[in-house]
């Protein structure tokens, strides 16, 4: 069972637009959302979390908002630039502290 | 600060030898996290630890796989014996625990190939 799922296993956008990447959960206990962002031959990096308190959250170019009621958050990228070509891995984390994560979206942003 | 240090980070040996992973959390982090990642099935959750004690190993495929934190700043994944499905690159976590988003940082990894 795939408590975390995003479903587009790549995306690619032109440079100066937006990307939007998804992500389905089905755990209600999930109290944490975050993004992590990942370089080949690189450990994931943090990027932006949201608490399941919140339906929004912003950082510069980054957003993410999440829909509760649907289990579903997203996370904006405004405007999208080539050096954010990397892997987007989507996590959910569990009041206890272990996160689950998703298989991850392939991103490309094409100059 | 380093960051999360794996070594090594390259690992190449045969079917049924001995692998030992190993990683220095960061300094001050109380939460040490093990990782697998393939292509197959992207992101795993191995083993997970809080003060050194470990929380979850539900996701340590078999018992050829064993974790350790002797101290709070060292911890081993070790394989024995190795397999050649066990190739992947294992991933090495640390979080400082609170009531926040803990968001965890990872080491560059280990690439492991087992012939």
């Amino acid at each position: 069972d795939q408590q975390v799922k995003q479903n587009s296993p790549s995306l690619s956008v032109q440079e100066g637009r937006i990307s939007i990447l998804n992500c389905d959960y089905t755990n209600s206990m999930f109290d944490y959302f975050l993004w992590y962002k990942k370089y080949p031959a690189e450990g994931p990096t943090f990027l932006i979390s949201i608490s399941s308190i919140k339906d929004k959250n912003e950082d510069g170019r980054f957003t993410v908002f999440l829909n509760k009621s649907a289990k579903h958050l997203s996370l904006h990228i405004v405007p999208s630039q080539p050096g954010d070509s990397a892997v987007y891995f989507c996590a959910a984390r569990i009041p206890a502290g272990k996160s689950t994560f998703g298989d991850g979206t392939t991103l490309t942003v094409k100059p | 600060d380093a960051g999360v240090i794996q070594s090594p980070r390259h690992e190449v040996t045969e079917m049924g030898q001995e692998v030992t992973l190993r990683c220095k959390p960061i300094s001050g982090h109380n939460s040490l996290f093990w990782y697998r990642q393939t292509m197959m099935r992207g992101l795993e959750l191995l083993i997970y630890f809080n003060n050194n004690v470990p929380i979850d190993d539900s996701g340590m495929p078999e018992d050829r796989f064993s974790a350790k934190m002797p101290n709070a700043s060292f911890s081993t994944l070790k394989i024995q014996p190795s397999e050649p499905r066990d190739s992947a690159v294992y991933f090495c976590a640390s979080s400082l625990r609170s009531g926040g988003q803990n968001e965890q940082f990872f080491g560059p990894g280990t690439r492991l190939t087992v012939l």
